[in-house]
């Protein structure tokens, strides 16, 4: 079985400084990954997602992710944030027979000050 | 509306109540999709549709949890003899077809509270 792992629960920033978001999975076969957003009061949404190719990925809201196989990651970085950037991130994978069954991670807070 | 509905969007039940958390997904998705949602935790898959069939219903706790899709549209979750531990927001996704390159629309989920 697959699973997921975001190691920071909440990552506070100041507005435009970079942020990076860490995922770790763990799987036995090939995977596909995902990351999603909450904003408050909202569904998720999709900000990205790496199925194959190249391995850096850019998504919507100026979001891209890197696939390292080695290092089993696809940590989620944007160059510098905003205020409207404050929700809360979920990575996810799924493998590739398997749809958009999802396995989430725990989470990440992301809290942008002014 | 365009997205996925789900109702009601709150709901306070007792402990051994039975309880049914509807979804309307947008019109023409073939596969849905309903995860369950602890307090600080991210979502966790429930059960998968394909149809009308359930095509993947691993992730149902236990027997009280049962869901349907009878016409292949809406779909209801049914919770049997409520406890607290049910307390959750249940998410309903779907998607066109159950392919990788077709995105999974969520809706805003069913805040479900049991006494």
């Amino acid at each position: 079985a697959q699973s997921v792992t975001q190691l920071d629960s909440q990552v506070p920033v100041f507005e435009e400084a970079p942020v990076e978001l860490r995922c770790n999975y763990s799987s036995s076969v090939s995977v596909y990954l995902f990351w999603y957003v909450q904003y408050p009061n909202q569904g998720l949404q999709l900000l990205l997602k790496y199925l194959s190719g190249s391995t850096l990925v850019k998504g919507i809201n100026g979001f891209e992710a890197e696939f390292n196989k080695s290092q089993t990651s696809f940590h989620l970085r944007k160059p510098s944030v905003h205020i409207s950037d404050t929700a809360e991130y979920f990575c996810a994978v799924t493998l590739n027979n398997a749809g958009n069954m999802l396995t989430f991670g725990g989470g990440t807070r992301l809290m942008v000050k002014p | 509306g365009a997205g996925v509905s789900q109702t009601p969007s709150n709901k306070v039940t007792e402990k051994g109540k039975y309880v049914e958390l509807r979804c309307d997904p947008i019109s023409g998705h073939t596969a849905l999709y309903w995860y369950r949602q602890s307090l600080g935790q991210g979502p966790e898959f429930l059960i998968y549709f394909q149809g009308t069939g359930a095509a993947d219903d691993s992730g149902l706790p236990n027997d009280r949890f049962f869901a349907v899709r009878p016409e292949g549209s809406v779909s209801t979750l049914k919770i049997q003899r409520t406890e607290r531990g049910d307390s959750a927001v249940y998410l309903c996704a779907s998607s066109l077809t159950r392919g990788m390159n077709t995105e999974a629309f969520f809706g805003q989920g069913t805040r479900l509270t049991v006494v």
